[in-house]
């Protein structure tokens, strides 16, 4: 069954670097996303990405965060300079449809500790 | 602004027992209602899903109902297992957007 794939799967760093997340989503899928999910907390939309451009963002998707899909297969959310409150799991989603319905297909997360 | 909530951080329930999660929801402009199931170091995993012109939809042991005018949706899994202990997400999208509105989870715990 294809599947989302995310890497790393924990990323630890040191405040103020700069930090990639990667993720290749299924292969036919054209649309894709950012979550994240704070420890305890809900999971929270950052970006949502279709026909090489950001469609949305959220609030939290501040100067920061940029995404980017560099060829046909990877997508990649970049911290430029990270804060202790970007520590995080940070899942990647793809969906398929381009209609209002379709599911997204989250991959297994990354997690970001920020020291 | 929780425009999705989950009011119940937990429930327990005996295995061959139903299980019931519940979601409420503020905002109008959504038309269409997910569940996501999430294991620990795992992504959430679709569930089943709801279009806002239907009150039922059934897939094996899942069965998702929604009360339009009371904003309110629930998850019914009949009979329930133990590997249906997990967290469960209600999501929710509105006719404006592509992305998901998530609500803060219930940790569902099905005792054998």
């Amino acid at each position: 069954e294809p599947e989302v794939t995310q890497t790393p799967s924990h990323q630890v760093t040191q405040m103020g670097q700069e930090v990639i997340l990667r993720c290749v989503p299924i292969s036919n899928h054209l649309y894709f996303y950012w979550y994240r999910q704070i420890l305890g907390q809900k999971v929270e939309f950052l970006v949502s990405f279709y026909n090489n451009e950001i469609s949305e963002k959220s609030e939290i998707f501040d100067d920061q965060f940029s995404v980017e899909r560099p060829d046909g297969s990877n997508f990649t959310l970049k911290i430029r300079s990270t804060k202790l409150e970007d520590s995080a799991m940070y899942f990647c989603a793809s969906r398929a449809s381009s209609g209002a319905n379709g599911e997204l297909f989250f991959g297994e997360g990354s997690r970001l500790t920020v020291l | 602004d929780q425009q999705v909530k989950q009011n119940s951080p937990s429930l327990s329930v005996q295995e061959g027992r139903i299980s019931i999660l519940n979601c409420d929801y503020t905002n109008s402009m959504f038309d269409y209602f997910l569940w996501y199931k999430k294991y620990p170091a795992e992504g959430p995993t679709f569930l089943i899903s709801i279009s806002s012109i239907k009150d039922k939809n059934e897939d094996g042991r899942f069965t998702v109902f929604l009360n339009k005018s009371a904003k309110h949706l629930s998850l019914h899994i009949v009979p329930s297992q133990p590997g249906d202990s997990a967290v469960y997400f209600c999501a929710a999208r509105d006719t404006g957007r592509r992305a998901l509105t998530f609500g803060s989870g219930t940790r569902l715990q099905v005792q054998p």
